[in-house]
């Protein structure tokens, strides 16, 4: 399975401030994905990041509030906009290296706390 | 997808087997059962998915039943590196494509 990391490990930010979360595959892949786990929660999957076109948002999240761009097809940047401390969370990518049907990997994720 | 209902907890003493139960009684044809674990916090792991036949890898078994209204993940002997939050997730592949819905899991704690 290919390897995937993630840059920062956690971040402490000041609300009304933006943070960008990269992450990184080992090899190329087709698709990726950014999802959020609030305190105490399971995941919720925020976008699919589509290679060269805008993401694909699930319901309750908007591009305004979390940008994400997908230059190649082995990177992704995530960014979580005008944070308030709500948006305190783990923030996670994963990957699925071929197929719609392949299975999904995950990052070690990005610990976010905002005060 | 279909819904999945889990125990929110279990234990289990290091060096038993691990039974973790799934029902998902609104399961259609082609939906995948899959299986995910998460170590307090670090990114989730896949263990083992299945679509009717029982599978088996290097890290745990999975059993659906004949009707696949319900499946139970086996880990063979447990250690205490196995205390997770275990996911078991239906998922086709028509619409949502790629996506994976995580339910609330099971927490499994591996005691000596």
């Amino acid at each position: 399975s290919a390897v995937i990391s993630q840059k920062p490990s956690r971040d402490i930010c000041q609300r009304g401030t933006s943070l960008t979360i990269q992450c990184q595959v080992d090899s190329q892949v087709t698709m990726m994905f950014w999802y959020r786990q609030q305190p105490g929660q399971s995941l919720t999957l925020i976008a699919t990041a589509n290679q060269g076109s805008e993401a694909t948002y699930e319901s309750g999240f908007v591009i305004d509030k979390f940008p994400i761009s997908r230059p190649n097809l082995t990177f992704s940047t995530l960014t979580v906009s005008n944070m308030s401390p709500e948006d305190s969370s783990i923030y996670l990518c994963s990957v699925a290296e071929g197929a719609s049907t392949d299975t999904q990997y995950f990052g070690p994720g990005t610990r976010l706390t905002v005060l | 997808d279909a819904k999945t209902t889990q125990p929110p907890s279990m234990d289990c003493a290091e060096g038993r087997a691990a039974n973790l139960p799934c029902n998902h009684s609104t399961i259609s044809g082609n939906e995948y059962v899959y299986w995910y674990r998460q170590i307090h916090s670090q990114g989730p792991q896949y263990i083992i998915h299945g679509l009717k036949n029982n599978e088996t890898n290097e890290m745990a078994s999975l059993i659906i039943t004949e009707d696949r209204k319900s499946s139970t993940l086996i880990l063979p002997h447990a250690t205490l590196r196995d205390t997770a939050v275990y996911y078991c997730i239906v998922r086709g592949f028509t619409g949502g494509g790629n996506k994976l819905t995580f339910g609330t899991g099971t927490q499994l704690k591996v005691e000596l």
